[in-house]
């Protein structure tokens, strides 16, 4: 789907910092969505937003925060409250209600 | 909560072979199913969906089915070619509150297609 990309595709943390992955689509979606994948665990719900301004806690949402200030954005922000941030992070988007969501090619995130 | 079970979680067969992967979830007011195929490394692709007024649904080699009574769907592929090989997921809508259009992800079934 070259509707979204994420940026960057490798992101190296050092301990007690903030880094911030970008999402960008351009497919005129309304909800986007914030996954961590971990090896054998799925996907798991960080954050999620139905319409500009407007973003809700997933099931996994401690040490990271998002905003949504424009439609086509969301980014992530994964805090140094996350104290086992290595992962494969995914945004997707989709229209509002039980629509198909299609997914970045994803970020990968590492400790240094 | 919420869940879904999705399994095998590896699933190994001969190339021709049929491979069936199998996903239970929790909540009876769930009426989307999309499966994703994600190969090593890259993104999560749709390969089909169905909804909950649908029994089955199918797109050439690849049909789902889902029976609501019994809470559960399958993916079916007939076929199979070595190109197959990759994770899949299943998922399941939630419907409470604002949280329309959110899945709950099993956790994959890996799939090896030998030649």
């Amino acid at each position: 789907d070259g509707g979204i990309t994420q940026s960057p595709k490798y992101l190296f943390r050092k301990e007690g910092q903030n880094v911030t992955l970008s999402c960008e689509q351009n497919l005129n979606h309304d909800a986007m969505y914030w996954y961590r994948q971990d090896p054998g665990q799925g996907l798991r719900l960080i954050y999620y937003s139905q319409i500009v301004n407007d973003f809700q806690k997933g099931d996994i949402a401690e040490g990271y925060s998002v905003s949504r200030e424009k439609k086509e954005s969301f980014p992530l922000t994964v805090t140094s409250a996350q104290k086992n941030p290595t992962a494969f992070y995914l945004c997707a988007s989709g229209r509002q209600g039980y629509q198909p969501q299609h997914f970045g090619d994803g970020t990968r995130l590492s400790i240094l | 909560g919420e869940n879904v079970e999705q399994h095998p979680s590896t699933l190994s067969v001969q190339e021709g072979d049929s491979a069936v992967i199998k996903c239970t979830y929790s909540d009876s007011a769930s009426n989307y199913f999309p499966w994703y195929k994600q190969e090593l490394g890259k993104r999560p692709q749709l390969i089909i969906d169905i909804r909950s007024n649908v029994g089955e649904k199918k797109d050439q080699r690849i049909a789902v089915t889902l029976n609501k009574t019994a809470k559960h769907f399958s993916l079916h592929i007939t076929e199979t070619q070595p190109e197959d090989s990759a994770v899949y997921f299943c998922a399941a809508s939630r419907n409470y509150g604002g949280s329309q259009g959110n899945l709950i992800f099993g956790k994959g079934t890996k799939l090896s297609v030998k030649p």
